[in-house]
């Protein structure tokens, strides 16, 4: 089975910092890579499909790169309803793996 | 837009089987190319991937649970469930009930979850 990898798996920064979460797939998977928001005690939202397509009401700060085994989630300007846990999830062929997930702080 | 909500016991008996329900309001399940699934989440840990159904009836499980998975959907009631057997406390947490579309498509909707406890 294909391994997702995120990092770092936390971090801190200051409000209107840019930030940047890496997912790296042990075998290319194209670009069926999704990203998704959880705060405490929510269900996870989609932040963004196909590697790079922001989920309509997200907000543009949000971004997604990338294709085959190295992607990227960037926050452009931080902000504090941005804290939260960040997952990557491939979901070209089954079993649709999660990353370990990613803590984003506020410093 | 579809709406997905859990319910079932809180409490399974370790060895007994999981059972939860996902009610879905806002279409039919029945007439949408979608896939049904289940995902869960341990206490203070990541998200894990049970499985999923596709409306035409295929099922796709984790290879780690798939001795003891089921996952069905009852189209005369609008629901999919998940059946799992034989639960240890490792089973213990928050199960969630998600739509995934087709293709490119990821998991874009999800229920607010479930938490089940494994305990005698």
């Amino acid at each position: 089975d294909i391994q997702m990898t995120q990092s770092p798996s936390s971090l801190s920064a200051s409000v209107g910092d840019r930030v940047t979460i890496t997912c790296r797939a042990s075998q290319g998977i194209s670009n069926y890579l999704a990203w998704y928001q959880q705060k405490p005690g929510k269900a996870p939202k989609l932040l963004i499909y196909a590697a790079s397509t922001l989920q309509s009401g997200v907000p543009s700060r949000f971004s997604g790169s990338g294709s085959g085994t190295d992607f990227t989630l960037t926050i452009s300007s931080l902000q504090p309803e941005d804290v939260a846990t960040y997952y990557c999830q491939k979901y070209n062929i089954t079993p649709w793996t999660f990353g370990q997930g990613t803590k984003v702080e506020i410093k | 837009q579809l709406q997905l909500q859990e319910s079932g016991p809180g409490l399974v008996k370790p060895s007994e089987t999981l059972s939860l329900t996902c009610t879905v309001s806002g279409g039919s399940i029945s007439s949408s190319s979608y896939y049904w699934g289940w995902i869960r989440q341990p206490p203070g840990k990541g998200l894990e991937w049970i499985g999923s159904m596709y409306y035409s009836g295929s099922t796709y499980y984790s290879p780690s649970l798939k001795s003891r998975v089921t996952i069905s959907v009852d189209t005369s009631k609008n629901q999919f469930s998940l059946k799992l057997s034989s639960v240890t406390a490792a089973d213990t947490g928050v199960y969630y009930c998600a739509i995934t579309g087709t293709g490119v498509l990821a998991t874009h909707s999800w229920g607010q979850g479930a938490l089940v406890t494994v305990s005698s």
